[in-house]
C-alpha cells in the first residue's frame, strides 16, 4: 500500500544530542511537511518543501533543520533538543498545494522525548 | 490570521449515543473545511471535508455540513461505536493561502 513511513516512532535523545527522523513516502507526492504536535495541542507546521523548495514557517526555531535528497525521503534534524522540543513529530505529504485539493496524508509520527 | 475554534474535550459518550462536535472558524477568504481523525498510536488522517459552502461532507457515518452564515463546520454521528474513539481536529485552509490550521482537537472516548 502506497503510504508515509516514518522512523524511528521513538526517539529517547539528552538535552544538546542532535537528533534526526526521517519520513518516505510511496505517493510520489509534491509536498511534503514537518509537523510538531505537543500535547493536547494543534499540529503546529514547521516547514514544508514543493518538490525541491524549500519552505520555513516565520516561527520555527533554527534549531530545526529539513533535507529532502529526492521526492520520496525528507528528514527533520534537530540540531541541540532542548526540553521544550519533547513532542509528536508528524511527516504529511499531499499532491499539490492550495484549496480543497490539498488533503494531507500523514505517517504515523515519531515521538521524541529529551532528557 | 485564520483560526479554527473546537469544543473542548475530552467528551465521552455510551455507545449509540448521538455525536456532535462543535467547530467554528474565522477566515477572510473562502477556505475549504476538514475533519481529520487520529486514532491511538497513529497519525492523522482524512475524515471528510468540505470546499464550499451549503457543501455536506460525509464518510464513516460522519457527517458536517459548511454553513457560511455561521462560520461552523460541526461534525455528527448518528450512533457512535467503541472504535470511534479517537482525537477528532476541524482544519481549514484558506484557498488564497497553501497553509492548513487546525483546531486544537477534541478528544472522544466512547463507552461500551
Amino acid at each position: 500500500d502506497a503510504m508515509v513511513i516514518q522512523n524511528p516512532r521513538y526517539q529517547v535523545t539528552q538535552f544538546g544530542k542532535p537528533v534526526t527522523l526521517s519520513c518516505s513516502q510511496t505517493l510520489n507526492h509534491n509536498v511534503m511537511y514537518w509537523y510538531q504536535q505537543k500535547s493536547s495541542q494543534a499540529p503546529k507546521l514547521l516547514f514544508h518543501y514543493y518538490d525541491k523548495d524549500f519552505n520555513n514557517e516565520a516561527d520555527t526555531p533554527d534549531n530545526f533543520q529539513s533535507r529532502r535528497p529526492n521526492t520520496s525521503f525528507c528528514f527533520l534534524d534537530i540540531r541541540s533538543p532542548g526540553l521544550g522540543d519533547a513532542a509528536m513529530y508528524l511527516c504529511a505529504t499531499s499532491r499539490e498545494r492550495g484549496g480543497g485539493a490539498n488533503v494531507l496524508t500523514f505517517g504515523a509520527g515519531s515521538r521524541l522525548t529529551v532528557l | 490570521g485564520d483560526s479554527v475554534t473546537q469544543m473542548e474535550g475530552p467528551v465521552t459518550l455510551s455507545e449509540e449515543a448521538f455525536l456532535t462536535i462543535n467547530c467554528t472558524y474565522t477566515a477572510t477568504g473562502y477556505p475549504s473545511l476538514f475533519w481529520y481523525v487520529q486514532y491511538p498510536g497513529e497519525g492523522l488522517q482524512l475524515l471528510l471535508k468540505a470546499t464550499k459552502a451549503d457543501d455536506k461532507g460525509s464518510n464513516k457515518g460522519f457527517e458536517a455540513t459548511y454553513r457560511k452564515e455561521t462560520t461552523s463546520f460541526h461534525l455528527e454521528k448518528g450512533s457512535v461505536q467503541v472504535s470511534d474513539s479517537a482525537v477528532y481536529f476541524c482544519a481549514l485552509i484558506d484557498n488564497r493561502d497553501d497553509k492548513i490550521i487546525f483546531g486544537k482537537g477534541t478528544r472522544l472516548h466512547i463507552l461500551p
